[in-house]
Order: C-alpha cells, then structure tokens, then sequence
C-alpha cells in the first residue's frame, strides 16, 4: 500500500513563527502537493513539485514555501505564521503521466495547524 | 481545469442507492471524470474514474452519458460508513481541483 505520512496531526503554533510541515511518501512517486482544506471552500492548492527541488506555485501559494531536496519528501514552509493560517493541510503524491489510474492522487491523513 | 458542479448535502438511509450527479460543462476531449472519497480526519481518497459509459468497481458506479457534460456517481445500499464527502474532479495533467463536494449522510 501507498503510504504518506505527515509528521504531525496537530501543530500549535504563535504568530510570527516559522512552521515546518513535513510529508514523506514511499512509493517514489514524482508529484507531491500540499493543500489546505477550510470549512465550505474544499482544497486549495498550494504549492506542488514534479521532481526534485522543483516547484510550481498552486492557486494560494502566499504566505507558503516549500521545499524538495529528496524524490520522497515534501516540505511546507510558513515563514511567518498568521492566524488566518489556521488549517488543515494535506500533503498528497502521484504517479507522473502513464498511471493506469490517470492523476490519483494519494493524501496523508493531515496536520491541523492552529496559529494563536 | 474544467470546472465541476455538485450538490452540497444529501441525506440518505441505510440499504438505501444514492446517486450523486455532477456537471462538467467544459470537460475537454482528453480529460478523465474522477471521484474521489473524505471521512472525516482523514485525507481524500480515489474510488472511481470513467471516461465514457459506465465503470463499477467494488465502491461505486460511475454513470457519464455519451455528451460527458456531466456524471453521476451510485453508491449501491449505502451504510452508516459510506457518511463522508465526495468530490467530483476532472483532473487536468496531474492537477487536481476540489470544489467543497457533496457532503452525503447517511442516517439509521
């Protein structure tokens, strides 16, 4: 089975810190995302990498970094945190093109992050 | 990334079918329709995708009628368990776009 974890299921956090979110998947797939997902606006893209240290930004990448220096990790970087970042955020991977289930995507089970 | 339409709630019974139909006006000649499964505290998951027709797997049927401007996921018998929230997607390359889905719950 695919497995991603992400290093924590519940983050607190103060305003004005930085947050590292960590993904690992082990399933060498190419393409990891994170999203957040907020009560009645579903997912929302916030960054996703197609192949070490590569990036491309997602729909709401402000306030976001990211980081990708090994095939199986994927790092989320909130260099400041703000309140409005309260969230849960999810980390996903997928094949490259060629899968015989074209674009699935395989989620952890996410981190909900408060920032006080 | 074509985008989708879907109801926001449904409620159902146990034994009961639910079908969830989804509209994607704008899908492209290439793109595939895909669902996809959330309970709560937990990740999105894949259960189905279709290009035409009909497909069934052990989850679900996914109907997509011959202009595929929309598509209708069946959820046989459904029990207390299939309580989750289902998104209808068509994924573009390797991106996916997730509306807020159909949040459908099942009752006793």
């Amino acid at each position: 089975d695919v497995k991603v974890t992400q290093s924590s299921r519940y983050l607190v956090k103060r305003t004005g810190e930085k947050v590292f979110l960590e993904c690992v998947q082990d399933m060498d797939h190419e393409n990891m995302f994170w999203y957040r997902q907020d009560p009645g606006l579903g997912l929302r893209l916030i960054y996703f990498s197609y192949d070490v240290k590569m990036k491309e930004k997602g729909d709401i990448p402000e306030g976001y970094s990211v980081s990708r220096e090994k095939k199986e990790r994927f790092s989320l970087i909130l260099e400041s945190a703000s309140t409005n970042q309260t969230s849960m955020y999810l980390c996903a991977s997928s094949l490259s093109g060629g899968a015989l289930r074209y674009n699935e995507q395989f989620f952890g089970p996410g981190t909900r992050l408060t920032v006080l | 990334l074509a985008k989708t339409t879907q109801p926001i709630s449904m409620d159902s019974y146990e034994g009961q079918e639910v079908n969830i139909t989804c509209s994607h006006n704008n899908i492209a000649t290439n793109d595939y329709i895909t669902w996809y499964q959330q309970f709560p505290s937990q990740g999105p998951r894949f259960i189905i995708q279709g290009y035409k027709t009909k497909v069934t797997n052990e989850v679900a049927s996914l109907f997509i009628p011959a202009d595929r401007k929309s598509s209708t996921l069946s959820l046989p018998r459904v029990s207390l368990s299939d309580t989750a929230v289902y998104y209808c997607l068509v994924p573009t390359d390797y991106k996916l776009s997730f509306g807020a889905g159909t949040t459908v719950t099942v009752r006793a």
